[in-house]
């Protein structure tokens, strides 16, 4: 069974640049998470998902960061414009329900110059 | 949120068994404790859980105390494949369910 893919692995851009990241959960999972890790720290939640609705996005940077699951299945995660404090591992978790286990990505490592 | 504390690193002889304690005094009637680990550049992955009762799977033990306001993580044979950070998480079944990482514990395994 595939696990969830994430794209980019690696991306680098320079401040005040758009950037997105996609995640593909697995399937038949109707829940998905956003984490966001800095170096040295565990997974911060950023967004949750139920199907396509977003349940719980109190920790979204809502001035900059943006993310949408078209029809309850792949994400996409949004930062415009990217400042350096930016700089982290995005992570895609994705679970059959709430309460299920979840399931991560590779995450994406974004280094914003 | 229900808060964890776990040692910053620990090491750990090759095929040697390990076990990483967690303190969670706070601990609440709904809260499951769960372990994820997160090998170099993956992802976390989940280990185990429990609530009230020891609990064993093919990759560790996880022993509750009797109060819960403690627990430890055993691995019984490490392997240098099980060098990674180890989070012990309480999570509320009660309300959101999130996931609140911690800063976990770095285990080293020497060969």
């Amino acid at each position: 069974e595939a696990g969830v893919v994430q794209s980019p692995r690696y991306k680098i851009i320079e401040k005040k640049q758009p950037v997105a990241f996609w995640c593909n959960p697995i399937s038949g999972h109707n829940t998905l998470y956003w984490y966001r890790q800095n170096l040295g720290q565990g997974p911060e939640l950023l967004i949750r998902y139920e199907n396509e609705e977003a349940v719980d996005d109190s920790q979204l940077p809502k001035d900059r960061f943006s993310a949408e699951r078209l029809k309850g299945v792949d994400s996409t995660l949004k930062i415009q414009p990217a400042e350096l404090g930016d700089s982290a591992v995005y992570l895609c978790a994705s679970s059959l329900s709430r309460l299920d286990t979840q399931y991560f990505g590779p995450g994406t490592r974004l280094t914003v110059l | 949120d229900a808060k964890t504390t776990q040692p910053n690193s620990m090491e750990s002889n090759e095929e040697e068994p390990v076990h990483l304690p967690c303190n969670h005094s706070t601990i609440s009637g709904t809260d499951y404790i769960h372990w994820y680990r997160q090998l170099p550049s993956q992802g976390p992955e989940y280990v185990i859980h429990g609530l009230t009762s020891n609990v064993n799977n093919r990759m560790a033990s996880l022993a509750i105390a009797e109060d819960r306001k403690s627990s430890t993580l055993i691995l019984h044979r490490a392997t240098l494949r099980d060098a990674a950070v180890y989070y012990c998480i309480l999570r509320d079944v009660g309300s959101q369910g999130n996931l609140i990482f911690g800063k976990g514990t770095k285990l080293s395994v020497k060969p």
